[in-house]
């Protein structure tokens, strides 16, 4: 059975960063790709990049280039998505996500990143 | 990257047929068969229900499909049930290995 952990709730100030962990199970890791997607309260989905757990290999959405960096660690079948330079706007739920067949069957719980001074 | 484009709310009456569009470009949605349907209730992890436009998972109900034409994508549930109230959003793939979800609609049972 598949199982995707993130790390707890966070709060920062702005200009700080954070970084979110997600621990899988239930699969093999390096055999897929993992993604980050966030919801800022009340607002829609948005996809952030992905790392091949394989390789190593990122991609991220313009939006966040420069101030994303996702990261794995394959010994712990954990990957890791930090964002530097945090503003009141980042505070939302962060969600990783393994894709399969071009989509995210699988979800964390998501992590809570509140930005306030 | 612009959002790819849905109608904020559509509601329906149990038993009855929704569909929900997607609306992208020729080069998202137009371009490939990569578009993935999303359920999400309030406070909960989205759960995908269609992969590559028309394809369910195991586990999700044959009253949910997908389909395709041109830049436009849509979900149509059939049969609709109390349950089937959430939030949808439809995702596709764009070049250059990237991708971005839709604007989102609420589905009301009435």
């Amino acid at each position: 059975q598949v199982h995707l952990v993130q790390s707890g709730a966070e709060v920062k100030k702005p200009g700080a960063s954070v970084k979110v962990s997600c621990k899988a199970s239930g699969f093999t890791f390096t055999s897929y790709a993992m993604h980050w997607v966030r919801q800022a309260p009340g607002q829609r989905l948005e996809w952030m990049g992905w790392i091949n757990a394989g390789n190593g290999d990122t991609k991220s959405s313009q939006k966040f280039q420069g101030r994303v960096t996702i990261t794995r660690d394959t010994s712990a079948s954990t990957a890791y998505m930090e964002l530097s330079s945090l503003r009141f706007e980042d505070t939302a739920v962060y969600y990783c996500a393994r894709e399969v067949s071009n989509s995210w069957r699988d979800w964390g719980q998501g992590t809570l990143v509140t930005v306030s001074s | 990257q612009s959002a790819l484009t849905q109608p904020p709310s559509v509601s329906g009456s149990p038993g009855q047929s929704v569909t929900i569009s997607c609306t992208g470009t020729s080069s998202d949605v137009g371009s490939y068969n990569r578009v993935s349907w999303y359920q999400q209730p309030p406070g909960t992890a989205p759960k995908l229900m269609i992969y590559e436009v028309s394809n369910r998972p195991s586990g999700v109900p044959d009253r949910f499909s997908g389909s395709k034409s041109g830049n436009t994508a849509s979900l149509t549930i059939s049969g609709l049930q109390a349950e089937d109230e959430a939030d949808y959003y439809c995702s596709s793939y764009i070049s250059g290995s990237t991708f971005v979800f839709g604007t989102g609609t609420k589905v009301t049972v009435l």
